[in-house]
């Protein structure tokens, strides 16, 4: 089945405590992002990723950081978590079609809480 | 600047009746793509359409239909007849690719409540 699998769904932990998101799809996208939901903001791009070791700036990147060292995977990694990245996260992938990406396959989201 | 605009934070109708979603873009590329999202109450986010910059068609998919105006930069989303499960935010979305980086932005979401 084709899919987006982001661990864990659901974390609580402490200012200052890093932490790591995983993020694997399946379907062989060269394009994967995170996004941050938050009420009356939509979704906010933190990092994309065109291919491996291709990574760039969404738009809200302070205090993230991501790698991809393979194509399926693509972690968000909070080094030193603040009570303002409490939020829920979505890792998406999609396939580039001339160089847009298409559509994007959503993962069940995180919902992160930083106390 | 604001990239997708949607402008209905909440709208709120009874079951039956037609909706319209507005979407407002901003790009100034000639070539991008825009899609539909759907996120019921479970949380999930699903892929409605996406439609390219070159193609003005209006696509209708049973209940719902799309209409994408360049002279406007809109892209509006109507449900026609809704019913209860149409019920959850919609997001507007807009991919475009500058200078090498490609960026797909998302508007602020549309709450749907339909109403029994």
């Amino acid at each position: 089945e084709a899919q987006v699998t982001q661990n864990p769904r659901y974390l609580i932990t402490v200012t200052g405590k890093k932490l790591t998101v995983t993020c694997s799809q399946n379907m062989n996208h060269e394009y994967m992002s995170w996004y941050r939901q938050d009420p009356g903001l939509g979704l906010r791009q933190i990092y994309y990723s065109m291919n491996v070791e291709v990574t760039d700036k969404g738009d809200v990147p302070e205090g993230y950081k991501v790698s991809r060292k393979e194509k399926r995977n693509f972690p968000l990694i909070l080094e030193s978590p603040s009570p303002n990245q409490t939020s829920l996260y979505f890792c998406a992938s999609s396939f580039l079609l001339g160089g847009f990406a298409t559509e994007a396959f959503f993962g069940q989201g995180t919902r992160l809480t930083v106390v | 600047a604001q990239k997708v605009t949607q402008a209905q934070t909440e709208i709120s109708v009874v079951e039956k009746e037609d909706v319209t979603l507005d979407c407002v873009y901003e790009t100034r590329d000639t070539t991008y793509y825009l899609f539909w999202y759907k996120q019921p109450p479970s949380g999930e986010l699903v892929f409605l359409i996406r439609r390219n910059s070159f193609d003005e068609q209006n696509e209708i998919s049973g209940r719902y239909s799309w209409n994408f105006q360049k002279s406007t930069s809109s892209f509006n989303f109507t449900i026609t007849a809704s019913q209860v499960v149409d019920s959850a935010v919609y997001f507007c979305a807009l991919s475009e690719a500058r200078q090498g980086a490609q960026k797909l932005v998302f508007g602020q979401g549309t709450r749907l409540t339909i109403n029994p």
